[in-house]
């Protein structure tokens, strides 16, 4: 069964400061791994994904994120945070030869304080 | 491009009345087509997908149902509402045929409130 874990509800950063959102997950075997954020009142829009290849994915908004195959983690990273970061994101797994659903993680909402 | 609709974006709704949210999509054929509920302070839970005209798909048992009687058109219902059915709900579609590693664009929800 697939399953993600974000073990922080809130994650309360300083502006300019660097930023880390985790995750973990359990497949059964290799994952395609996401990150999604979503804004106050909105759905959720894509961040960055994982396929295959170089563990450090950039994706939007200078987000980037680094798989780790051996900790089972997909870990959200900015080199400097923003007001406008702050949003509730989710991480979210999918089984390479699995059903096509996607797995959510229970979020983390992250502040950025001016 | 492609663009997702979904409507209402927020009801209120007595318990015991039915419910039908809808989504709809444009600019691609054949997608793939999820419903999820995000309910309050909790991540999201997957509740029915499609891959085609009449596949559903269910992830957990509940008291709602889903169906698709058009290629770009995911109804999300119910034929009584219960309290613990209040959440946002969000539509998504994703490419179908494809790899696995597709990403989901997600429509701006439904926030539903059963009182």
């Amino acid at each position: 069964a697939q399953s993600v874990a974000q073990p922080e509800d809130q994650v309360n950063v300083a502006e300019g400061n660097p930023l880390t959102v985790k995750c973990t997950y359990s497949v059964s075997g290799n994952p395609y791994l996401f990150w999604y954020v979503q804004y106050p009142n909105r759905g959720l829009q894509f961040l960055l994904k994982y396929i295959t290849g170089d563990n450090l994915v950039k994706g939007s908004y200078g987000f980037e994120a680094e798989f780790n195959k051996s900790q089972t983690s997909f870990h959200l990273k900015k080199p400097s945070a923003l007001v406008s970061d702050s949003a509730l994101y989710f991480c979210a797994v999918r089984d390479r030869t699995g059903a096509n659903n996607l797995f959510f993680g229970t979020g983390t909402r992250l502040t950025v304080i001016p | 491009s492609q663009t997702i609709h979904q409507w209402p974006a927020t009801l209120v709704q007595p318990v015991g009345s039915p419910l039908s949210l809808e989504c709809t999509v444009e600019g691609t054929s054949n997608p793939n087509l999820y419903w999820y509920r995000q309910a309050a302070g909790r991540g999201l839970q997957l509740l029915f997908y499609s891959v085609g005209i009449g596949q559903i798909s269910s992830e957990v048992p509940q008291n709602l149902s889903a169906s698709r009687p058009q290629d770009r058109q995911f109804i999300l219902s119910s034929k009584k509402l219960l309290l613990s059915d209040s959440g946002f709900y969000l539509c998504a579609w994703s490419v179908v045929g494809g790899t696995k590693n597709e990403k989901l664009f997600f429509g701006s929800g439904t926030q539903l409130s059963v009182l």
